[in-house]
């Protein structure tokens, strides 16, 4: 079945160490998103991409990078810089940027820094 | 400023009771609607959209919500709501003539009580 895989579900980090959150689709989709999500207040968006070797920045940016080498992947590095990174992180794809068919989310990664 | 508001943070119900969630956005452009169910610990699932036509947009599991442009409005319904239903709501609006990327509400937790 065609689908998003976020891993891993759990991650655990010390303060101070960069961490990779990988996403893989199998959709074919060309567009994909980062997502952080934090209670009572819904989705943020962090960086998206419409095309291999292409990303922009979201609204929360800042302490976040990503890559786009592979159409079907889309990591996402929380680096040190990142002030309050424990969050719940959600990967999303859509066939392109702008169309209106709606979203598809993976299962999310809990990342908890200590 | 472009805004999507869930007025309810949580919404507590009886089982086999009509539940509304309501979702208002803040423009005058036109729009796309989406409603996004989220069970624990999980992505978000598509549960409906609107991008024309009938105003009244329904879901395969007896969800329904219905587009009012005066009141710029996409509250989302079911006559008879089920303990499965407890889970979190998400309404996200993609405005015309701007950024391709929806926004999203904060979420309206849903709880189903027996």
């Amino acid at each position: 079945d065609g689908g998003i895989t976020q891993s891993p579900k759990y991650l655990f980090r010390k303060e101070g160490q960069n961490v990779t959150l990988s996403c893989e689709q199998n959709l074919n989709h060309d567009a994909m998103y980062w997502y952080r999500q934090d209670p009572g207040q819904g989705l943020r968006l962090i960086y998206y991409s419409q095309i291999v070797n292409d990303f922009q920045k979201g609204d929360i940016a800042e302490g976040y990078s990503v890559s786009r080498e592979k159409k079907e992947s889309f990591p996402l590095t929380v680096t040190s810089a990142q002030k309050n990174p424990t969050a719940f992180y959600l990967c999303a794809s859509s066939t392109r940027l702008g169309e209106d068919y709606g979203y598809t989310f993976g299962s999310g990664t809990r990342l908890t820094v200590v | 400023a472009q805004s999507v508001t869930q007025l309810d943070s949580q919404v507590p119900v009886f089982e086999e009771a009509p539940v509304e969630l309501r979702c208002n956005y803040s423009s005058s452009v036109s729009v796309y609607l989406f409603w996004y169910v989220q069970y624990p610990n999980q992505g978000l699932q598509l549960l409906l959209k609107y991008l024309s036509g009938s105003t009244l947009v329904e879901s395969i599991n007896g969800f329904e919500a219905e587009f009012n442009k005066s009141q710029t409005s996409f509250h989302l319904r079911k006559p008879s709501v089920h303990i499965s239903d407890t889970a979190e709501y998400f309404c996200a609006v993609r405005f015309m003539g701007g950024s391709y990327i929806p926004t999203f509400g904060r979420g309206t937790s849903l709880i189903v009580h027996p």
